[in-house]
């Protein structure tokens, strides 16, 4: 299976600590999302990049947060100074320019902050 | 600011019905939009994209129609099984835009 792939897939860690999760896309996708959700609402949108280039970002993406895809495939999203209402899934999401932006996503990674 | 809405928030039906899900949305200018499916504690799987030049899509017992002059869009799900016990949810991209925006869900449960 080629689908999106992230790791780790669940991450405990205490307040205050920084924690980093990596996002492998479908291969041939060059756009690439993550979203962030909480229990018992819908995921929201932190960022995108196309290819190396990070195009959006949230609101919701303070400066504690930092994202990057260097080479224009996988991602890291770095949240540093964890705080416990981080504790959320994050989701990675991958399209193809021309597909009519159909996103698939990956399987999270759960993030619980102590 | 789009906004997506989708009632009900939970609906538990007996298998073998018909059911429909419902899915509004603020803002007409939308470029698509998909249906996902998501399991407990899982990512989500895409179910359907509709374009917005399109009025429906089916994918075996799944039709997806969308109205976007009213707003609306409607999951239709035949012959209900005990396996598509999950929560959908429904997210358009606004014209211009790249990002999701998602409905809070609606988690089913179908009752052998």
């Amino acid at each position: 299976d080629t689908g999106v792939s992230q790791d780790p897939r669940h991450k405990i860690t205490k307040r205050g600590q920084n924690v980093t999760f990596r996002c492998d896309p479908i291969s041939e996708h060059n756009r690439l999302y993550w979203y962030r959700q909480t229990l018992g609402q819908g995921p929201e949108f932190l960022t995108y990049f196309q290819n190396e280039a990070q195009l959006e970002k949230s609101r919701l993406l303070s400066d504690r947060f930092s994202a990057e895809r260097p080479k224009g495939s996988f991602s890291t999203l770095e949240i540093q100074r964890t705080e416990q209402g981080d504790s959320a899934m994050y989701l990675c999401a991958s399209s193809l320019v021309g597909s009519y932006n159909e996103q698939f996503f990956g399987p999270g990674t759960r993030l619980t902050v102590l | 600011k789009q906004e997506v809405t989708q009632i009900p928030a939970a609906l538990s039906v007996p298998e073998g019905e018909n059911l429909v899900l419902n899915c509004s949305f603020t803002d007409s200018a939308i470029y698509n939009l998909q249906w996902f499916r998501q399991d407990p504690g899982k990512g989500l799987t895409s179910l359907l994209l509709i374009q917005s030049s399109q009025r429906e899509q089916t994918s075996g017992r799944l039709n997806a129609s969308l109205d976007k002059s009213s707003g609306r869009s409607t999951l239709y799900i035949a012959a209900s099984q005990p396996g598509d016990s999950a929560t959908y949810l429904c997210a358009v991209i606004i014209s211009g835009a790249q990002k999701l925006v998602f409905g809070q869900g609606t988690r089913l449960t179908i009752n052998p």
